[in-house]
C-alpha cells in the first residue's frame, strides 16, 4: 500500500523563526518519487521540489531545505527565517515509478505571524 | 501560453444535476489529470488522460467521466451530483506520461452541491 502521512495539521510561528514540516511515507516500491507542493489561498498547487528514491542528498534552495532519509521513510521540509508570505498549506506527495497518480498527505497549514 | 487554466472558478449546483468543468493546458502537455480536493484534505486522484485516452483511474464511480481534446483542453463531467461531490476540482498537466515528474496545476473549480 502507498501512503503519505503529515502528522502536523497546523503550525503557527512568528516571522523569522525556522520551521520544519514533517512527511512520512509508505511504499513497497524501490523506485518512487517524492514531492512537496505549496497551496496558497488561491488554490493553485505550486511545485517546490521533486526527489527520486535513489537520491538521498539533501537539498537547499534559498531559505528552503529538504531532508530525505530512506531509513526512516521521511522527507522533511524546513523553512529558515520564515516570512509571512510563506503562510500556506504544504503538501507532501508520493508516486511509485510506474504509476500515474500522486498520493497526497493531508497537508500542513503553516501560519506565519508578523 | 503557459500554465493551466480552469473554468469556471466557482459553481453552485443542485443535487441530481450534471456539471462540466473545463481545463486548458499549455501546448505540448499531452497528459492531463483531475483531482478532487475536499475541504481540509489532500487531493484525491480521479483519472488521467494521455493523448485523448484514459490511462488511469482512481476510486471514483462511473458518473465521473472525462474527455481530452487535441488542442490540450479537457473536461471533467459529473452526473447525478451528490452533496459529497462538493469540493475543489484541480486539473493538472504534464508533457510526460505518468506522475514521476509531477504536474503543473490550475487554480481549480470550487463546486458546491446544494
Amino acid at each position: 500500500a502507498q501512503k503519505v502521512t503529515q502528522a502536523q495539521t497546523e503550525i503557527s510561528v512568528v516571522e523569522k523563526e525556522d520551521v520544519t514540516l514533517d512527511c512520512v511515507y509508505e511504499t513497497r516500491d524501490t523506485t518512487y518519487y517524492l514531492f512537496w507542493y505549496k497551496q496558497p489561498p488561491s488554490g493553485e498547487l505550486v511545485f517546490l521540489i521533486r526527489r527520486n528514491s535513489f537520491d538521498e542528498q539533501n537539498e537547499i534552495s534559498g531559505r528552503y531545505s529538504w531532508n530525505f532519509q530512506k531509513s526512516t521513510s521521511s522527507f522533511n521540509f524546513t523553512i529558515t527565517a520564515s516570512h509571512v508570505v510563506d503562510s500556506a498549506v504544504y503538501f507532501c506527495a508520493l508516486t511509485p515509478g510506474s504509476n500515474y497518480q500522486l498520493i497526497w498527505g493531508a497537508g500542513t497549514k503553516l501560519i506565519i505571524k508578523p | 501560453e503557459t500554465g493551466v487554466t480552469q473554468s469556471p472558478t466557482h459553481l453552485i449546483k443542485t443535487r441530481g444535476q450534471q456539471v462540466t468543468l473545463r481545463c486548458s493546458s499549455q501546448s505540448g502537455h499531452n497528459t492531463v489529470s483531475w483531482y478532487q480536493q475536499a475541504l481540509g484534505q489532500g487531493p484525491q486522484f480521479i483519472f488521467q488522460y494521455y493523448r485523448e485516452e484514459e490511462n488511469g483511474r482512481g476510486n471514483f464511480p462511473p458518473r465521473f467521466s472525462g474527455l481530452q481534446f487535441p488542442n490540450y483542453s479537457s473536461e471533467l463531467n459529473v452526473n447525478a451530483l451528490e452533496l459529497d461531490d462538493s469540493a475543489l476540482y484541480l486539473c493538472a498537466s504534464s508533457p510526460w506520461l505518468g506522475a514521476r515528474y509531477g504536474y503543473t496545476f490550475g487554480s481549480g473549480t470550487r463546486l458546491t452541491v446544494v
